[in-house]
């Protein structure tokens, strides 16, 4: 079965500094997608950045990039000039390609607090 | 396109009572993923349907729990005979059918057993 760990439950950053989330995964799988969700106050689930296996190159988004190892199975998140409203809970997941769509498996989550 | 819709956004029972949670997913989607949220803790799958059937239910509990998904209206999570250990936050999300990558969730649905 596929696990998702992610060990740090809290962390703190200063707005506009730069803070690294870690997410490790363990899978005997090659074919899988992994993703940082993002879950403020409001509870909604927002995907922030999505990653495919099959890809070396590390995705992108905006302030948001992630650092991809695939032999290590790590997948941490860095978020660049953080800002007030990054503060939330930050889960990794992992979802097998199954050629159609599968359920994710969620890591514990990090809660993210950014200060002033 | 109207995102996910979970209603009730809160919902509060007592103990022995049934708690009927529900999903509309987005236009166009045709799979639905149910998930708890307990605590503190990270989203846990329970079921995942398509319409009219069911096609992952690995993380459901055995007893009082059932879920359905019927070709006109929305999914429904059902929970018989609620019991304190049944609070929890409880997703929905959807996804189109195919080789979709992403799916998207609603807001959730906060159930409290008294």
């Amino acid at each position: 079965a596929q696990t998702v760990t992610q060990s740090q439950p809290e962390m703190s950053v200063q707005e506009a500094e730069t803070v690294t989330l870690s997410c490790t995964y363990d899978t005997s799988e090659s074919d899988y997608y992994l993703f940082w969700y993002k879950q403020p106050p409001s509870r909604q689930m927002i995907l922030v950045i999505r990653q495919e296996a099959y890809k070396q190159q590390n995705a992108t988004e905006n302030r948001f990039s992630v650092n991809f190892q695939k032999a290590a199975k790590s997948f941490s998140l860095k978020i660049s000039d953080s800002q007030l409203g990054d503060a939330a809970m930050y889960f990794c997941a992992y979802r097998l390609n199954t050629g159609t769509a599968s359920k994710l498996t969620f890591g514990t989550g990090t809660r993210l607090q950014v200060t002033l | 396109n109207a995102g996910v819709m979970q209603n009730p956004r809160h919902l509060v029972r007592r103990r022995g009572q049934e708690a009927r949670l529900r999903c509309s997913p987005m236009k166009g989607h045709s799979h639905v993923y149910w998930y708890r949220q307990l605590p503190e803790e990270g989203l846990k799958f329970m079921v995942y349907l398509q319409k009219e059937n069911i096609i992952d239910e690995s993380g459901m509990p055995k007893e009082r729990f059932s879920a359905e998904f019927p070709k006109e209206g929305p999914s429904i999570l059902r929970i018989q005979q609620v019991v304190r250990g049944d609070s929890a936050a409880y997703f929905c999300a959807s996804s189109p059918s195919g080789r979709s990558t992403e799916a998207f969730f609603g807001q959730g649905t906060r159930l409290t057993v008294v």
